[in-house]
């Protein structure tokens, strides 16, 4: 019963290049929720999404920012023409139902622009 | 204002010795807190989870406690291992028709040999 994988660990693009960040939920899971920690902060909430649906994305940035979770397949989310100040360690975690059982974390990925 | 604070923001300790993190929160209405450990290029990991009726929680060496009426709770690290070296989260959850988790920044713990 593998735990939530995100992936890459490691993501490096150029000013103005896309991210894709993949999340799969453990098994049983279809709700996911997205965490951005900047460097020496802590994490900030940015969505929760349901599949096919985005419950809350209240701490998602207007611009340039994006999040799926399809029916088939990872969550994603997206930075388009990312900047220097979207480097940070980006976070999934999912859970099996609304409320907060079972709330388990992914390892991370950690996005460097340059 | 839903908010969670920890103190201290770090700390360094020798190993073998006992210390205590501390988390203060005006969330509401509260529905659980809980402690995270945080190696560094890691996930949080969950250590502890309280509910209101909840006073105290142990996971090994970790000791969880819970005072809903100040709404404090601590971490206490009983016999501090060099692995124990990582940041601790407070994260307190309220249930208003779902749930949403209020994130305290964490106290960054040294144990030096």
């Amino acid at each position: 019963n593998a735990g939530v994988m995100q992936n890459p660990r490691h993501l490096v693009r150029r000013r103005g290049q896309e991210a894709r960040l993949r999340c799969s939920p453990m098994k049983g899971h279809s709700h996911v929720y997205w965490y951005r920690q900047l460097p020496e902060e802590g994490l900030k909430f940015m969505v929760y999404l349901q599949k096919e649906n985005i419950i809350d994305e209240s701490g998602m940035p207007k611009e340039r920012f994006s999040a799926e979770f399809p029916k088939e397949g990872p969550s994603i989310l997206r930075i388009q023409q990312v900047v220097r100040g979207d480097s940070a360690a980006y976070f999934c975690a999912s859970s099996p139902d609304r409320g907060d059982r079972g709330y388990t974390f992914g390892s991370g990925t950690r996005l460097t622009v340059v | 204002k839903n908010q969670v604070e920890q103190s201290p923001q770090s700390l360094i300790i020798l190993e073998g010795k006992n210390c205590t993190l501390q988390c203060n929160y005006t969330v509401s209405p509260f529905s659980n807190l809980r402690w995270y450990k945080q190696d560094t290029g890691r996930g949080p990991v969950s250590l502890t989870i309280m509910t209101f009726s909840e006073n105290t929680k142990s996971n090994g060496r970790y000791t969880a406690t819970l005072d809903a009426d100040t709404k404090q709770s601590s971490l206490h690290i009983t016999a501090s291992q060099l692995s124990d070296s990582a940041s601790y989260i407070c994260v307190v959850s309220r249930n208003t028709g779902g749930f949403k988790t209020i994130f305290g920044a964490g106290t960054r713990l040294f144990v030096k040999a």
